[in-house]
């Protein structure tokens, strides 16, 4: 199946600075990434859909200003937490629409970045 | 209320017992799509199925099989004699028409532990 990967797979970070995070497909193109958060021992929340060469839409409740998202090309997404508080500690799932556009893609996920703030 | 269910939390099984993972969905659109991952410790989610909205059958891969029912609005997972590898956290997810087909709604998650 197609593959995708995020980078970094860890990082721990100081209350105040910002943390970037790669997603990357790595054998397909991809239009459209998506960006999840998992709390521990909870499920999936989508955050935000990221679009190359457009704004990404961010669901209800995420703050757009917070969390920057960039799809600079077709193969690449990156999630920018801002200025990182412990609440944004998390684990950090994007995904790729196997085939981009269709419906009902299955999606291939990142393997996560577990981000924790001091 | 929740668009997809997966009612069990926890399940604890024997290796080689044989069990099964529920799911009931809801959703108003006649074409969707559901699916099931597997979350093992190292978090990564992999993919196990996807499954239209217009497709009733059954399948089996492996040990693995799913019974899709329309009428009951349930994609039910059974692992077929167990192995402790088998042990993750499973989700069920959905995927509809209405919301861009590509965006995907997670059930909770069941936590399958498989002991020897």
């Amino acid at each position: 199946g197609a593959v995708v990967s995020q980078h970094p797979s860890w990082v721990i970070c100081k209350s105040g600075t910002s943390v970037k995070i790669e997603c990357r497909s790595l054998d397909f193109q991809a239009t459209t990434m998506f960006w999840y958060r998992q709390f521990p021992k909870q499920s999936l929340m989508l955050m935000a859909t990221s679009n190359e060469g457009s704004k990404a839409t961010y669901e209800q409740g995420v703050e757009k200003d917070k969390f920057l998202i960039n799809h600079a090309s077709l193969t690449l997404s990156t999630l920018t937490v801002t200025s990182a508080h412990p609440e944004d500690s998390s684990f950090y799932i994007c995904s790729a629409p196997g085939t981009s556009g269709r419906g009902g893609d299955t999606q291939y996920f990142g393997p996560g970045t577990r981000l924790t703030v001091l | 209320a929740q668009k997809v269910t997966q009612a069990q939390t926890e399940i604890s099984v024997v290796e080689k017992e044989d069990v099964t993972l529920d799911c009931v969905y809801e959703t108003r659109d006649t074409t969707y799509y559901l699916f099931w991952y597997k979350q093992p410790p190292s978090g990564e989610l992999v993919f196990l199925i996807r499954r239209n909205s217009f497709d009733e059958q059954n399948e089996i891969s492996g040990r693995y099989s799913w019974n899709f029912q329309k009428s009951t609005s349930s994609f039910n997972f059974t692992i077929t004699a167990s192995q402790v590898v088998d042990s993750a956290v499973y989700f069920c997810a959905l995927s509809e028409a209405g919301s861009g087909y590509s965006t995907l709604t997670f059930g909770k998650g069941t936590m399958l532990l498989v002991s020897p």
